[in-house]
């Protein structure tokens, strides 16, 4: 099975622009989190969507928006981009249960992709 | 509110001794527990994962961690410590009875191993 792809890998911006990073879950997985890693603040939750709606939201400014389609693919926009944007944005999807509080052992797990490296120039 | 703490940036170790990576967590209840492994310019990677039953639990590469309610603690651990362990490790804890069913993880800073040849 396929693990969590996330393109492109690489991407270098100026400031004021803005870009869009895809994510591809493991198939069967509806669940997407996605995550912003920085030296200086580690790893912060963005947001998650659960087929097609956003269930959770992190502390980010409006201009981090996500969207997910009916084939659980994610995609994630970050407009007017600012110099401390820059990162290693991280996507991880995971099997998940709608608005449980506790979840089995399978559903629990996130599994990430490999990343895609934002520079904001 | 649920929070991770791992004490120590960074653990160096001799490649052949026994390796411990702390983490101390904090959730309202009994909490569910992660550990995950990074490597340079990749994604995590699960590790090992509490959720109820054995208080060591193990997982892959021949790591383990043991889970104790009274520390509120889940410290990752390795017999024998290879260069190739080298990375960085992320501890999360989640709780399972949070607000609203989130079952976002918290995760920690990151502690980087190092394990000296």
């Amino acid at each position: 099975k396929a693990g969590v792809t996330q393109t492109p890998r690489y991407l270098i911006k100026t400031r004021g622009q803005q870009v869009t990073l895809s994510c591809s879950p493991i198939s069967g997985h509806r669940s997407v989190s996605w995550y912003q890693q920085t030296p200086g603040q580690g790893l912060q939750f963005l947001f998650e969507y659960f087929s097609e709606t956003q269930r959770n939201k992190g502390n980010f400014p409006g201009r981090f928006s996500g969207r997910q389609f009916s084939n659980s693919r994610s995609e994630m926009n970050v407009s007017t981009l600012e110099l401390g944007d820059s990162a290693l944005y991280l996507c991880a999807s995971s099997l998940a249960g709608v608005g449980l509080a506790t979840y089995s052992t399978i559903q629990e797990t996130q599994y990430f992709g490999p990343g895609t490296r934002l520079l904001v120039l | 509110a649920q929070s991770v703490a791992q004490p120590e940036d960074q653990v160096n170790v001799a490649e052949g001794n026994p390796l411990t990576v702390k983490c101390t967590y904090s959730v309202s209840g009994n909490p569910y527990l992660f550990w995950y492994v990074q490597y340079p310019n990749r994604g995590l990677q699960f590790l090992l994962k509490y959720i109820t039953g054995d208080n060591l639990v193990k997982g892959s590469y021949g790591f383990e961690a043991e889970f104790n309610k009274s520390q509120t603690s889940f410290h990752l651990k390795k017999p024998s410590a290879l260069v190739s362990d080298s990375a960085l490790y992320f501890c999360a804890v989640r709780d399972p009875h949070a607000s609203g069913g989130s079952y976002i993880p918290t995760f920690g800073r990151g502690t980087s191993l190092i394990v000296h040849p």
